[in-house]
């Protein structure tokens, strides 16, 4: 019974490539959640998908940063011409198809860290 | 909206003592709240959770919340710490967003326990 997979676990660029971060979501959740994760900030909310809808980016950089999630594979955080500041821990997180209420938690993927040199 | 405030982003206590991180948030009636564990290089775990009802919730590891109400808090309490409590802690809330849900974190509170 596999929970949130994400790859790779670390991933270094360099000023200006691309970053493609994956997360499977556990079996049958169909809720895919991106946080952003620096030191002493804790977790900050990106963006919440559905198969192939964006439900709410409000925390996604205008710039650069996307996300997908496709109606077959992963999904996807996007992060085009990357800077030393995207540095950090990008943690994805599932939740079942019928989470029709607050209470139901989050389970977490172990994260990416990304490194920009 | 709602947000989530975490007094105190380190804590130490003495193996054996009793552990307390605080939480505060605000939100709309009802809140739905919940504490998760980070340990070093892994994602969050859920500890615990407060939906209704009783208002003293017991979680994983010994770990228990109380939802006050009145002093929008929901501190996280254990008796007696072991060393293999020390992690991150995240008080999170639920928040309502356009069709569906979202959860708001923390900013986390690092608990050292020392031997």
């Amino acid at each position: 019974n596999a929970g949130v997979m994400q790859n790779p676990r670390h991933l270094v660029r360099r000023r200006g490539q691309e970053a493609r971060l994956r997360c499977s979501p556990m079996k049958g959740h169909s809720h895919v959640y991106w946080y952003r994760q620096l030191p002493e900030e804790g977790l900050k909310f990106m963006v919440y998908l559905q198969k192939e809808n964006i439900i709410d980016e409000s925390g996604m950089p205008k710039e650069r940063f996307s996300a997908e999630f496709p109606k077959e594979g992963p999904s996807i955080l996007r992060i085009q011409q990357v800077v030393r500041g995207d540095s950090a821990a990008y943690f994805c997180a599932s939740s079942p198809l019928d989470r029709m209420d607050l209470n139901s938690p989050l389970h977490f993927g172990n994260g990416t860290r990304l490194t920009v040199t | 909206a709602q947000s989530v405030t975490q007094l105190g982003s380190h804590v130490s206590v003495s193996e054996g003592a009793l552990v307390l991180l605080r939480c505060n948030y605000s939100s709309s009636v009802p809140p739905y709240l919940f504490w998760y564990v980070q340990y070093p290089n892994q994602g969050l775990q859920l500890l615990l959770k407060y939906t209704t009802g009783a208002t003293l919730v017991k979680g994983i590891n010994g770990f228990e919340a109380e939802f006050k109400k009145s002093e929008t808090s929901f501190h996280l309490t254990k008796p007696s710490a072991h060393m293999s409590d020390a992690a991150e802690y995240f008080c999170a809330v639920s928040d309502a967003a356009a069709g569906g849900f979202k959860t708001i974190f923390g900013a986390g509170t690092r608990l050292f326990v020392k031997a």
